[in-house]
């Protein structure tokens, strides 16, 4: 089975600032790994996915994320956050190949403080 | 593209009450679609798994004859609360992938069920 575990449950981070949002998965398989921005009162947005290919995704609204299979990490970041990106940021992985559902983590809450 | 709706987004009706929740795939077609249910500052809790023209897949725990859920076609399946009770009150997302491997899931906006 699989398991994606988020460090942070909340980061707050100044207007501007850099930031970078954790993930690590368990999975005894290959996954696809996956980004969702929730904002409030609202589902799901996906932010970018890794399937295969360059470890380096980038994904909309500024944000990227990097793979790392040694680590089995994909850490969100982005270069300078804006008030509008305070949100619930998921993490969530899939098995690979094949349609199961996603896995969530719990969630990080960014706070973009002005 | 790949814009999902959920209808309706609020509801609050009395205990008792049977509250039935739609979710389409507005421009592509679903092979599959996913019921989660959301509690305050908490992760998605997957209820069920539904492809088009089968019995849905529930997780464990997750009562089949409280949650209904019907897949009739490639872009509508809908989540029925029977006989709803306060402790049903939640917020309830859909989602819908298309077929084919790798796919992400695409999240309708939600639905909040207050039940009084």
């Amino acid at each position: 089975a699989q398991s994606v575990t988020q460090l942070d449950s909340q980061v707050p981070v100044f207007e501007e600032a850099p930031v970078e949002l954790r993930c690590n998965y368990s999975s005894s398989v290959s996954v696809y790994l996956f980004w969702y921005v929730q904002y409030p009162n609202q589902g799901l947005q996906l932010l970018l996915k890794y399937l295969s290919g360059s470890t380096l995704v980038k994904g909309i609204n500024g944000f990227e994320a990097e793979f790392n299979k040694s680590q089995t990490s994909f850490h969100l970041r982005k270069p300078s956050v804006h008030i509008s990106d305070t949100a619930e940021y998921f993490c969530a992985v899939s098995k690979t190949p094949g349609n199961t559902p996603l896995v969530f983590g719990k969630g990080t809450r960014l706070s973009v403080i002005a | 593209g790949a814009v999902v709706s959920q209808h309706p987004s609020r509801v609050i009706c009395k205990s008792g009450t049977s509250v039935k929740i739609e979710c389409r795939s507005l421009d592509f077609q679903a092979t599959t679609m996913f019921w989660y249910r959301q509690f305050p500052k908490k992760s998605l809790m997957l209820m069920a798994t539904s492809n088009e023209g089968s019995k849905a897949t529930y997780e464990q725990g997750v009562e089949k004859d409280k949650f209904l859920i019907n897949h009739a076609s490639l872009t509508l399946s809908t989540l029925t609360v029977t006989s709803a009770h306060p402790e049903d009150s939640s917020f309830y997302i859909c989602s819908a992938r298309k077929g084919g491997d790798g796919q992400p899931q695409h999240f309708g906006d939600g639905t909040r069920l207050s039940i009084l």
